[in-house]
């Protein structure tokens, strides 16, 4: 059973930069069979893809976010991690990190979530 | 690019039966699978209905999914509501996979 898990700062000053990472367990992060992605929910509302990593590197971003999004994976330490600049109070959310199924494009598991909070 | 279109709340009796819609705004509805979540205040989404109409194992068979290709529209099936029931869905698909596309999210109160 495939677990992760975020982790990173809970409090991020307008303009710099927000930096997670997630822990998977239970499964190779070099599997071919997933994308590892981020999704966020700001406070009361829905869900929005930020984007997904293969374990070859290859990033996909939603494009509204693109500029300011770096998704990296470390494959000796089962882990990815979501890098966004340039963060304003509109970031503040609860941010995911998920496992995609590569060719259903499903979202098969889904972290526990860890609410970033943008503000001075 | 694409947009999937929910309604934002929906209400109904327990023991009855709600139906959720959510409609993709270009391309054909059929032409990628849609997932439906569910998701309970405070907690990560949970699948409740995969690949259009499956469902996993421990969800019961009181959540049905479909698609409707007239309509462009998927749409997941509550049927025998429980208070239990009453949570925020949200339907995903994908375009050009593996870019994700949620749906706007729907409240389902279960009065």
């Amino acid at each position: 059973q495939l677990q992760l898990q975020e982790s990173g700062p809970g409090l991020v000053k307008p303009s710099e930069t927000l930096s997670l990472t997630c822990t998977v367990s239970g499964g190779s992060i070099s599997s071919t069979s997933y994308y590892w992605g981020w999704i966020r929910q700001p406070p009361g509302k829905g869900l929005e893809w930020i984007g997904n990593i293969y374990y070859n590197g290859n990033t996909y971003y939603k494009p509204s976010l693109k500029s300011r999004v770096a998704i990296t994976v470390d494959t000796s330490k089962n882990q990815f991690s979501l890098k966004l600049s340039s963060v304003t109070a509109a970031d503040t959310a609860v941010y995911y990190c998920a496992i995609i199924r590569r060719w259903q494009v499903r979202i098969d598991y889904w972290g526990q979530g860890t609410l970033v909070t943008v503000s001075s | 690019n694409f947009m999937l279109t929910q309604p934002h709340s929906v209400s109904e009796s327990p023991g009855k039966t709600v139906t959720i819609s959510c409609t993709r705004s270009s391309g054909s509805i059929a032409d990628n699978y849609v997932q439906w979540y569910q998701q309970r205040p405070g907690s990560a989404p949970t699948t409740v209905i995969y690949e259009d109409n499956q469902r996993p194992s421990g969800v019961p068979d009181r959540f049905s999914g479909s698609i409707d290709s007239s309509s462009n529209s998927a749409s997941l099936t509550i049927s025998g509501l429980k208070t239990e029931d009453e949570a925020d869905y949200y339907c995903q698909s994908y375009d050009s996979s593996p870019y994700v596309v949620f749906g706007g999210g729907t409240k389902l109160t279960v009065l």
